[in-house]
């Protein structure tokens, strides 16, 4: 089993649309939890972190579910520029640089 | 204010050719990493240097090494290079473990 495993889409929403992606990862001692986001042949930017008691910037919400091993990303009001790869990303254990990677969910926003 | 740099943008390689790749960080970050991100695998930790003057291996540290030549700079080096080593090369740094890390714009690496 991957250390971290996504749906890898692709997403095909109208603008407008609400979208929701999930993330399991497999080591419950995970400490840390971010979603990125990456355009294509570019380089992956921080969406935002995802904290215990989920969180809201704009339009992007994250949630996490430590029982369930899970991390989520709702985007509302999808615009033409959401359209990206989303990438999840664990850091497995406690004050350590090594991050998981899952390998992508691709959305694509279409008029 | 560059953020983190890479070069070269593409290589090409022959089977057994050495090289090496750059990267520079101007955030003071103390952290900085190597990935490779290969289709449908995601990216994955090659080396990492948690500070000036330490590095260690991540999940996929065979066939490469990484000197941390000052806070600035880390570099990547494969000695000889092999096919299964085509993949796009991303450098990344960040001020301590666990907080936001910031890319480079990656190196597209062929071996023939």
């Amino acid at each position: 089993r991957k250390e971290v495993e996504q749906d890898p889409g692709p997403f095909n929403v109208p603008e407008g649309a609400t979208v929701a992606f999930n993330c399991t990862y497999s080591n419950s001692a995970s400490q840390s939890f971010f979603w990125y986001r990456q355009d294509c042949r570019k380089e992956p930017k921080l969406l935002m972190s995802v904290y215990s008691s989920g969180n809201e910037d704009g339009r992007f919400t994250a949630q996490l579910n430590r029982a369930s091993q899970y991390i989520s990303l709702l985007i509302r009001d999808s615009k033409l520029s959401d359209s990206a790869t989303y990438l999840c990303v664990v850091n497995p254990t406690y004050n350590n640089n090594d991050m998981r990677f899952g390998a992508g969910t691709r959305l694509t926003v279409k008029p | 204010n560059a953020g983190v740099t890479q070069t070269p943008k593409f290589q090409v390689l022959k089977t057994g050719q050495s090289m090496t790749l750059q990267c520079a960080q101007d955030m003071n970050h103390n952290s900085m990493y190597w990935y490779r991100q290969d289709p449908g695998m995601g990216l994955r930790l090659i080396y990492y240097s948690a500070s000036e003057g330490t590095t260690d291996k991540g999940e996929v540290p065979n066939g490469y090494n990484v000197s941390r030549l000052n806070k600035r700079e880390f570099s990547l080096r494969l000695e000889s290079a092999a096919p299964s080593q085509t993949s796009v090369y991303f450098c990344a740094s960040s001020e301590r473990a666990q907080e936001t890390q910031y890319f480079g714009p990656g190196t597209r690496l062929l071996v023939l």
